[in-house]
């Protein structure tokens, strides 16, 4: 059975970090791309970013570019994502998805806010 | 950035009535491969999302016939032959052709 099972997520004060861990079993990691997915309370699903299954190339959205990485641990079978310079707009639950966005783990949330 | 238009934003259906919920793209979503990477999505209150169709009129593994999808190039369309109480959710049309991948804003699903 194929799971994805995120944590790392909380409150934090703008401007600081946090980085999202998604564990992911049931299936063999390193062949599939992966992303995050973001959904603000009550808004719809907004794209974060995605990763090749090796690892070596990345894709953003333009409001994060630059603030956030996506990385992975094939080893692992683990999926990142790294999170600096938070700012309030970034306060949503965040999902990881198995491309083509077959799988979806439960999410986790981030609130950022003083 | 390719725009999802999706409606309608809610839909009222008595249970046993078909629903229809349509989503058009700003360009088109055939990829290089020749693939359409146009995917239906739905989110059940308090739920993750669920992918119920892909590539266009796929369904995935356990997800009922009464759901089909159609469409090509820009214009798009998710069916419910019959709705029943379970599909009640906001559903979502997202593609993953181009880079930034978009979702449209969603359609509300209620019973009438």
């Amino acid at each position: 059975e194929v799971q994805l099972v995120e944590s790392g997520g909380g409150l934090v004060q703008p401007g600081r970090s946090l980085k999202l861990s998604c564990a992911a079993s049931g299936f063999t990691f390193s062949n599939y791309y992966m992303a995050w997915v973001r959904q603000a309370p009550t808004k719809g699903l907004e794209w974060v970013a995605s990763i090749t299954n090796s690892g070596g190339s990345t894709y953003y959205r333009d409001s994060v570019k630059g603030r956030f990485t996506i990385s992975r641990d094939n080893a692992k079978s683990t999926l990142y994502l790294q999170m600096d310079s938070l700012r309030s707009e970034d306060t949503a639950t965040y999902y990881c998805t198995r491309c083509y966005f077959d799988y979806w783990g439960q999410g986790v949330m981030v609130t950022v806010s003083s | 950035d390719v725009v999802m238009t999706q409606t309608p934003v809610s839909l009222s259906v008595a249970i046993g009535q078909p629903a229809s919920i349509s989503c058009k793209s700003s360009q088109s979503l055939v990829g290089t491969s020749g693939k359409t990477y146009l995917n239906w999505l739905l989110q059940r209150p308090g739920q993750s999302p669920k992918r119920l169709i892909y590539l266009v009129s796929k369904l995935d593994s356990g997800i009922p016939d009464r759901f089909s999808g159609s469409g090509s190039e820009t214009d798009f369309t998710l069916k419910i032959s019959r709705v029943e109480a379970d599909d009640l959710g906001v559903y979502y049309c997202l593609q993953g052709t181009h880079f930034p991948n978009t979702f449209g804003a969603g359609t509300k699903l209620e019973l009438k």
